[in-house]
C-alpha cells in the first residue's frame, strides 16, 4: 500500500525567502511522485512530477523537488517566495502501471507569504 | 476555456433529498476521475472510468453514490439520501491514456452542503 506524510500543515515565509514544503512516501513498488497546488477557489494543478528519471525535478514557477530514495522524501523547494505562492500544496504518490486510481494525495501544507 | 468544467459549483441541500454533479473532462481525454475533498484534507479517490467503463470504486463510494460516463464524454456523480457527511468538495479530473500517470487536470470542483 502506498501513503504520504506532509510534515508541515502550514508554513509561513517572508516574500523572498527560500520554500521549503516537506513529503515523505511509503510505497511497495517503484513510486512516481508529483505536487500538486491549489489556489483558493481553483482546480488542482500539476506543479512537477517524478517518474524515475533525473531525481532533482524542475517544476513551474521556478519550483522544484528532489527523490530521495533512502530518506523516502520527496520535499518541495522554491529559492524565493513570491506573494503568488501563496496556496495549499499537496504531495502524491502513485504506483502502478496503469492509469487507474492509484494516486494518494498527502493531507496538505497551507504556504502562507507574508509581505 | 478548454479545461474540466463542473456544475454546479455550490449545492446546499437538505439531508435526505438526491444531488447530481456534473463533470465535463477535456475533450480528447478518456479517463475520467471523481475525487471527494473534505476541510484540512487531501483529495480521496472515489471511481474511475476508462471511456464509458467503470473501472474501480472506492470503498468510500457506499450504495448511496452512483457514477456513470454514458458516452465516454461527460460523467455525473449521483448521492441518494444525503446525509451531512456527505458535505464536502467533489472533484472531477480527466487524463489521456499513455500520459504520464498521475497527471491529471482536475476541474474547480463541486461543493456539496447538506443541512
Amino acid at each position: 500500500a502506498q501513503s504520504v506524510t506532509q510534515l508541515d500543515s502550514h508554513v509561513s515565509v517572508s516574500e523572498g525567502t527560500p520554500v521549503l514544503l516537506r513529503c515523505n512516501y511509503s510505497s511497495s513498488y517503484s513510486p512516481s511522485l508529483f505536487w500538486y497546488v491549489q489556489h483558493p477557489n481553483k482546480g488542482l494543478q500539476l506543479l512537477l512530477k517524478y517518474t524515475s528519471a533525473a531525481t532533482l525535478v524542475k517544476g513551474i514557477n521556478g519550483f522544484e523537488a528532489e527523490f530521495k530514495k533512502s530518506e523516502t522524501s520527496f520535499h518541495l523547494t522554491k529559492p524565493s517566495a513570491h506573494m503568488s505562492d501563496a496556496a495549499e500544496y499537496f504531495c502524491v504518490v502513485s504506483e502502478g502501471d496503469t492509469g487507474r486510481r492509484a494516486l494518494t494525495f498527502g493531507s496538505g501544507t497551507r504556504l502562507q507569504v507574508q509581505p | 476555456d478548454t479545461g474540466v468544467s463542473q456544475d454546479p459549483r455550490h449545492k446546499i441541500t437538505k439531508r435526505g433529498q438526491n444531488v447530481t454533479f456534473r463533470c465535463d473532462p477535456i475533450s480528447e481525454h478518456n479517463r475520467l476521475y471523481w475525487y471527494r475533498q473534505t476541510l484540512g484534507q487531501g483529495p480521496e479517490f472515489l471511481t474511475y472510468f476508462q471511456n464509458e467503463a467503470q473501472l474501480e470504486k472506492s470503498r468510500l463510494l457506499s450504495d448511496r453514490f452512483s457514477a456513470e460516463r454514458p458516452k465516454g464524454s461527460f460523467s455525473t456523480l449521483e448521492i441518494q439520501r444525503t446525509e451531512q457527511g456527505d458535505s464536502a468538495m467533489y472533484l472531477c479530473a480527466s487524463s489521456l491514456a499513455g500520459t504520464v500517470r498521475g497527471e491529471l487536470f482536475f476541474g474547480e470542483g463541486s461543493r456539496l452542503t447538506v443541512l
